[in-house]
């Protein structure tokens, strides 16, 4: 069955105190991999997207990296305005499907 | 450019009762996705719509159904409302079925079922 797994669920962190954040997929075959942020009561931002393993994607103090199993979203040096949830999701080669993860919802303190 | 948009942004309803939510796709996109966000979970794909034709759908029961217009805007139809349809709706554009493109969503609706 395609599933997507996202850890930790919830993560706590000093301002300027870099972490990662994960997203594992089993899937029968990947046509993209995606990254979203999400603030409460609102639609999903895009940030980036990966195709093929050894991709990386960077966007101010985020570098998303895909592996042929998993991916990362590093960030950098975190301001509290960086708090939010962050969504993973992949679309299934032949299928139109997406499927997203739990999201790990972040919190940056000043 | 036009970014996604849906209506109402909140709706309550009795179970049993039928419900019509509307999305307009950002300009120049012409395939619509439909999700439905759970308080603490990802979004779940509902269906995908592209040039008034459905051509995906997720493990969702018949009585949630859509269309797609000329102008590419949509709407999500959901009969027999039941408690546990409870959710955020959001809709996404994207600019082509091909689906590598990143998907725009729209802020959402929620609706409560009671």
């Amino acid at each position: 069955e395609d599933q997507v797994t996202q850890s930790p669920e919830a993560l706590r962190l000093q301002e300027g105190e870099s972490s990662s954040l994960n997203c594992s997929y089993t899937v029968s075959g990947l046509r993209g991999l995606f990254w979203y942020r999400q603030d409460p009561g609102k639609g999903p931002e895009f940030l980036f997207t990966l195709y093929s393993a050894g991709e990386e994607k960077e966007k101010e103090r985020l570098k998303a990296t895909l592996t042929k199993k998993e991916s990362f979203l590093h960030i950098t040096a975190p301001k509290p305005e960086d708090s939010a949830t962050y969504l993973c999701a992949v679309l299934v080669s032949g299928t139109y499907k997406y499927i997203f993860g739990t999201g790990t919802r972040l919190k940056v303190l000043a | 450019e036009t970014g996604v948009t849906q209506s109402p942004t909140h709706l309550i309803k009795t179970r049993g009762q039928q419900v019509t939510l509307r999305c307009s796709s950002q300009s120049g996109h012409n395939t619509v996705s439909w999700y439905q966000q759970a308080l603490g979970q990802g979004p779940q794909f509902i269906f995908q719509y592209y040039r008034e034709e459905e051509n995906g759908r997720g493990n969702f029961p018949p009585r949630f159904s859509g269309l797609q217009f000329p102008n590419y805007s949509s709407e999500l139809n959901v009969n027999a409302l039941e408690l546990d349809d409870s959710a955020l709706y959001l809709c996404a554009s994207t600019g082509s079925s091909g689906g590598e493109n990143e998907q725009f969503f729209g802020p959402g609706t929620r609706l409560t079922v009671l």
